[in-house]
């Protein structure tokens, strides 16, 4: 069965530093690769994807997410946060042609202004 | 505006009690499923649609019913509510064919509490 990990649970950052949080999947194929963002009491909103081409895919706010198929991973950076950031991001994977999502436990990022 | 529409948006429910969460999208999505939200354990799948009329389990059904009458409406029932249920509910949407471009949209929450 396929699997999803974010390793990092709680993150805790000061404003104007660097993130980078770690997705790892386990599936030998073709995968999508998805970040989502959920800020407080909303709703999940996509924040980048990737499913072909340049491993390095750029998403909203400044968000970029880099695929590196020899690791199974899809680690999430942005190269100065703010507090506007704070929020919880889960790491999903879509496997070729199957129906399914598999969605990581997700991080919640914490930025202190 | 098109999106995903899910109702109520909070419910208290006594343990024993049943009641059926709604889901609705105008965006011609094959694709529909529920999830629920539960500290430190992400996002897990109850059940899935992939069209009107074809549905099936997924990680955690057990509990709820669903059925695809439409496309556009997917609802969830809870047969006899159980505190275990008490989470945050998902209803998700996306396209059948097409999911490395659009991915998910997903609707606004049901926060249900089982007392």
């Amino acid at each position: 069965a396929q699997s999803v990990s974010q390793h990092n649970h709680h993150v805790i950052l000061s404003e104007a530093a660097s993130l980078e949080l770690g997705c790892n999947y386990s599936y030998g194929g073709t995968v999508n690769l998805f970040w989502y963002v959920q800020y407080p009491g909303q709703h999940l909103q996509l924040l980048l994807k990737y499913f072909s081409g340049d491993p390095l895919v750029k998403g909203i706010k400044g968000f970029e997410a880099e695929f590196i198929k020899s690791k199974f991973s899809f680690n999430l950076r942005k190269p100065s946060v703010q507090w506007s950031d704070t929020a919880e991001y889960f790491c999903a994977v879509n496997a070729g042609t199957g129906n399914q999502f598999y969605f990581g436990t997700g991080t919640s990022l914490t930025v202190i202004p | 505006n098109a999106g995903v529409t899910q109702t109520p948006k909070f419910q208290v429910l006594k343990t024993g009690q049943s009641m059926t969460l709604q889901c609705a999208q105008d965006m011609n999505h094959e694709y529909m499923s529920w999830y629920r939200q539960d500290p430190g354990m992400g996002l897990r799948l109850i059940h899935y649609s992939v069209g009107a009329g074809i549905t099936d389990q997924g990680e955690v059904p057990n509990g709820y019913n669903v059925s695809r009458s439409t496309t556009e409406d997917f609802p969830l029932r809870l047969l006899s509510a159980a505190p275990s249920q008490t989470s945050v509910y998902f209803c998700a949407s996306r396209f059948h064919r097409d999911t490395g471009a659009y991915g998910y949209t997903f609707g606004s929450g049901t926060r249900l509490t089982v007392v």
